[in-house]
């Protein structure tokens, strides 16, 4: 089975700040990846897909990339709205999502 | 628009097994596959599976198989799923999703306590 490993699991961000979360895939999962961003009792918002594409409606300030198995998701000048947790998921081979990364406000 | 409609919360007791429908609307409903994900309270989420909408052809999670039954409803645009021997550990918000998870229904609250 693929495992994507997600870090950090939280983080202490700063509104302003540039915030980069990082999944690692086990194996070769290709463009494959979506991340996903999740609001306290709100189901989950697709943000990118195919590891660099922008959702629908996504802020600009949001953005996928690529290195080899790391995929990340940056978040450039945070604002207060993008405080919320954030999930890969990798859908080459079946489909499994990473533990998540919870964002907090210092 | 695209929308996934899910059933409301459910009560049970270990032992016994629920249905959760997610009813879509605002496209042709064979269109995109159903996949159903699992979150634990203030935990990550995982994967149950996908239904071919069309077909009925489902795939599951290894961990999910003999847990959940998928199925669907074409003549109601609605899919199903079964989660069955319930346990404590099964209490969690389930969520249909499509269209490469573009979509998600609301989610669903199942509880299993005695």
């Amino acid at each position: 089975d693929i495992q994507m490993t997600q870090s950090p699991s939280s983080m202490s961000v700063s509104l302003g700040d540039t915030v980069t979360i990082t999944c690692r895939a086990s194996q070769d999962v290709g463009i494959y990846v979506n991340w996903f961003q999740q609001k306290p009792g709100k189901s989950p918002r697709r943000m990118i897909y195919r590891a660099t594409n922008l959702a629908d409606g996504v802020p600009s300030r949001f953005s996928g990339s690529r290195s080899g198995s790391d995929y990340s998701l940056t978040i450039s000048s945070l604002e207060s709205e993008d405080v919320a947790d954030y999930h890969c998921l990798q859908y080459d081979e079946y489909r499994t999502f990473g533990g998540g990364t919870k964002l907090e406000l210092k | 628009q695209v929308q996934l409609q899910q059933s409301g919360a459910e009560l049970a007791k270990p032992g016994s097994s629920v249905k959760i429908s997610c009813k879509a609307s605002g496209y042709t409903f064979t269109s995109y596959y159903i996949s159903w994900i699992k979150q634990t309270t203030g935990q990550g989420l995982e994967y149950i599976g996908y239904i071919n909408t069309g077909s009925g052809g489902t795939n599951y999670n290894e961990k999910f198989k003999g847990k959940a039954t998928l199925t669907v409803d074409k003549s109601s645009s609605t899919a199903f799923m079964q989660l069955s021997s319930l346990t404590p550990d099964d209490s969690a918000v389930y969520y249909c999703a499509n269209k490469g998870f573009a979509y998600w229904g609301q989610g669903t609250l199942v509880t299993v306590s005695s």
